[in-house]
């Protein structure tokens, strides 16, 4: 039984698309996030959520769109791709903010 | 900014072959210090929350403890498949987590 799920795992697509990357949660949690880890291997904070409103926003271009339908779903859209978003996009959930916060396996973004 | 730096980088390890791992940190107030287990292709799986200095917490060959600086990643006679990124993480009173970059961690048969 999958706790935080994301679709698709795999995004390949050209450079000046738009995509958007899913998110769900059945864990009942109140918060959900968005993080980017690059090539480095670091994890960074894009976006956080709680009971559907935004919380955290940290400095990520405008052509990123977070939509939170409601408690249990986050999604991530991304207009006009660039090379430099290439990367892997990490969706998590916490029972609150100041909570331990569980990922989902991630979706690699290659853009061409 | 809050900071969060892992050492080493890699750790080659043989079978029973104890370490530790260092994380440290600088934090505009702590409100807690985590520790995830990153497995290739996969997301971080959470190990342990510390809050306060002197905090320790136990977890089959794994033990992680806390001071007002730096966190250890204790391995206690670590087994191949405890291989994996491992990430510390700290979290400020604005809520937000800031990851170190991570120790990838061997263990040779």
């Amino acid at each position: 039984d999958t706790a935080v799920s994301q679709t698709p795992k795999y995004l390949v697509t050209q450079m000046g698309n738009d995509k958007s990357i899913k998110c769900e949660q059945n864990l009942g949690h109140d918060t959900m996030y968005w993080y980017k880890q690059d090539s480095k291997k670091f994890l960074k904070i894009m976006f956080s959520y709680n009971n559907k409103e935004l919380i955290i926003n940290e400095t990520v271009p405008n052509r990123f769109s977070p939509k939170s339908p409601d408690k249990a779903h986050l999604n991530l859209h991304i207009n006009s791709l660039e090379l430099g978003d290439s990367a892997v996009y990490f969706c998590a959930s916490s029972p609150g903010l100041a909570d331990t916060q569980y990922f989902g396996p991630g979706t690699r973004l290659t853009v061409l | 900014e809050d900071q969060v730096t892992q050492s080493p980088e890699a750790l080659r390890l043989q079978e029973g072959e104890s370490s530790s791992l260092n994380c440290s940190y600088t934090v505009s107030g702590l409100r807690g210090l985590f520790w995830y287990r990153q497995d290739p292709g996969k997301g971080p799986e959470f190990l342990f929350t510390l809050y306060s200095a002197g905090e320790e917490k136990e977890k089959e060959r794994l033990k992680a403890t806390l001071t007002k600086k730096e966190s250890f990643l204790h391995i206690t006679a670590p087994k191949p498949e405890d291989s994996a990124t491992y990430l510390c993480a700290v979290q400020a009173y604005d809520y937000k987590l800031s990851f170190g970059a991570g120790t990838t961690v061997t263990v040779r048969a």
